[in-house]
């Protein structure tokens, strides 16, 4: 069975640029999250799909991060403009309910 | 607000020792808690726990949950340097297949 993929791995970009990060799940997982992952912190989850809707953004600064999943499958995270302090890993993961969460490989930004 | 904390915060110990990670939750509509391991970007799942009081072992690591008094250890013996990684607790809840975070235990063996 095929993970979740991600892209790009890594990514530099300077301050008030625009970045943009993809993620395919597991086929078949109808649930899909983005989390972000400040160094020594544990991961905070930014926006929750559930097929092509949003189930939870609670925690998304809207005013600058944007996520979609048009068709259902994968998906894109978007920051515009970056800052600083958004330097960490950004973890894709999927899951079908009571089998857990299984996370891609991560993107990790380091704005400069 | 539900919420899951792990201690210790860090950990670093010599290869050959035993260490017993914690974790405690509060999460309304329980479904499962969920060990994984993070050595450099993706957690890779460890367990998952349902019920209480049935360990779960995969060679050197073994866990297990309590649900009355809503914690879990995760216990590594003969700890080696390879086991130096994060070790996230995450607990799923019931309503819209959400998983909630602690902030990860950093173990470190030494030689």
């Amino acid at each position: 069975e095929a993970g979740v993929a991600q892209s790009p791995r890594y990514k530099i970009i300077e301050k008030r640029q625009s970045v943009a990060f993809w993620c395919n799940p597991i086929s078949g997982h109808a649930t899909l999250y983005w989390y972000q992952q400040i160094l020594g912190q544990g991961p905070k989850l930014l926006i929750q799909f559930q097929n092509n809707g949003v189930v939870d953004d609670s925690q998304l600064p809207k005013d600058r991060f944007s996520a979609e999943r048009l068709k259902g499958v994968d998906s894109t995270l978007k920051i515009q403009p970056a800052k600083l302090e958004d330097s960490a890993v950004y973890l894709c993961a999927s899951s079908l309910v009571g089998e857990g969460i299984t996370f891609g490989q991560g993107t990790r930004l380091t704005v400069v | 607000e539900d919420k899951v904390v792990q201690s210790p915060l860090s950990l670093v110990v010599h290869e050959g020792d035993t260490v017993t990670l914690n974790c405690s939750y509060e999460v309304t509509n329980f479904r499962s808690l969920l060990w994984y391991k993070q050595e450099k970007k993706a957690p890779t799942f460890l367990f998952m726990l349902t019920s209480s009081g049935i360990e779960k072992k995969s060679g050197r690591l073994s866990s297990i949950l309590d649900k009355k008094e809503l914690f879990s250890i995760l216990n590594i013996t003969a700890t080696q340097t390879g086991d130096s990684a994060v070790y996230l607790c995450a607990v799923e809840g019931t309503i819209g297949n959400q998983f909630y975070f602690g902030t990860g235990t950093s173990l470190t063996v030494i030689p």
